[in-house]
C-alpha cells in the first residue's frame, strides 16, 4: 500500500499570503496524484489531478507540481474562502486508492 | 452538472449491515462516461477509500475491510449502492459517494455525505 504523508499538519497564515503544502509518497507514483479541498461540513472538492492539472472551475491561484515521490500544492495568495483542509490522493498503485492525512490551512 | 445524493439508514446496530444508496441526477449511470466510488470519513479524521466500480462493472475494494464491502449498481434506477456487513463502532463515519471520469481514478463529483452511526 502506498502511504501519503502530508506536511505540515497545520499551516497558520493570513489572507493574501502564499501557501505551500507538501505530499510525499512512500514510493514513486509518477504524476498520479490529486489534491482536494474540504471545508467544514462539506464534501471534498477536486482541485488538481495528475499532479499539475487544475480541475474544471478551479481558480488559477491553485497550482500543483511534482512527480515521483514529492508533490506540492501552492496557493499563490490566500483568499478567505481558501482556509480549509487539503488532502492528496494517489491512483498509481491501487487498490487501495489512498489519501494523505490532510493539511489544515487556518487563519493566523 | 452531475449531482449525487446519498440515502440510507443513519443508525445501524453492531453486527448488522450498513446499506446506502447514491442517486445520480444530471446524467445517466449507463452513459459509460463515469466510474463510481465510496469514501468515508470518521468524525474529525481523514478520508478512507472503500471501493470503486468502473463503468463496465468491474469493482475493486479496500482489502482492509476484509471482504465486508459490496458495491452494486441499478441502472434502471440510476443509482449505485454500498453494503458493509458486520459493522462495529469503528465504522461510524460520514459516507460519501463520488464519481470521476473513466480511467482517472479521482473523484470529480461528490454527494453531500451522510453520517452513519453504529450503536446499539
Amino acid at each position: 500500500e502506498i502511504v501519503l504523508t502530508q506536511s505540515p499538519a497545520t499551516l497558520s497564515l493570513s489572507p493574501g499570503e502564499g501557501a505551500t503544502l507538501s505530499c510525499r509518497a512512500s514510493q514513486s507514483i509518477s504524476s498520479y496524484l490529486a489534491w482536494y479541498q474540504q471545508k467544514p461540513g462539506q464534501a471534498p472538492r477536486l482541485l488538481v489531478y495528475d499532479a499539475s492539472n487544475r480541475a474544471t472551475g478551479i481558480p488559477a491561484r491553485f497550482s500543483g507540481s511534482g512527480s515521483g515521490t514529492d508533490f506540492t500544492l501552492t496557493i499563490s495568495s490566500l483568499e478567505p474562502e481558501d482556509f480549509a483542509v487539503y488532502y492528496c490522493q494517489q491512483r498509481f498503485n491501487w487498490p487501495p486508492l489512498t489519501f494523505g492525512g490532510g493539511t489544515k490551512v487556518e487563519f493566523k | 452538472q452531475l449531482q449525487l445524493q446519498e440515502s440510507g439508514s443513519g443508525l445501524v446496530k453492531p453486527s448488522q449491515t450498513l446499506s446506502l444508496t447514491c442517486a445520480v441526477s444530471g446524467g445517466s449511470i449507463s452513459s459509460g462516461g463515469y466510474s463510481w466510488g465510496w469514501i468515508r470519513q470518521p468524525p474529525g479524521k481523514g478520508l478512507e477509500w472503500l471501493g470503486y466500480m468502473y463503468h463496465d462493472g468491474n469493482t475493486y475494494y479496500n482489502s482492509s475491510l476484509k471482504s465486508r464491502v459490496t458495491i452494486s449498481v441499478d441502472r434502471s434506477k440510476n443509482h449505485f449502492s454500498l453494503k458493509l456487513s458486520s459493522v462495529t463502532a469503528a465504522d461510524t463515519a460520514v459516507y460519501y459517494c463520488a464519481c470521476g471520469s473513466n480511467w482517472y481514478e479521482y473523484f470529480q463529483h461528490w454527494g453531500q455525505g451522510t453520517l452513519v452511526t453504529v450503536s446499539s
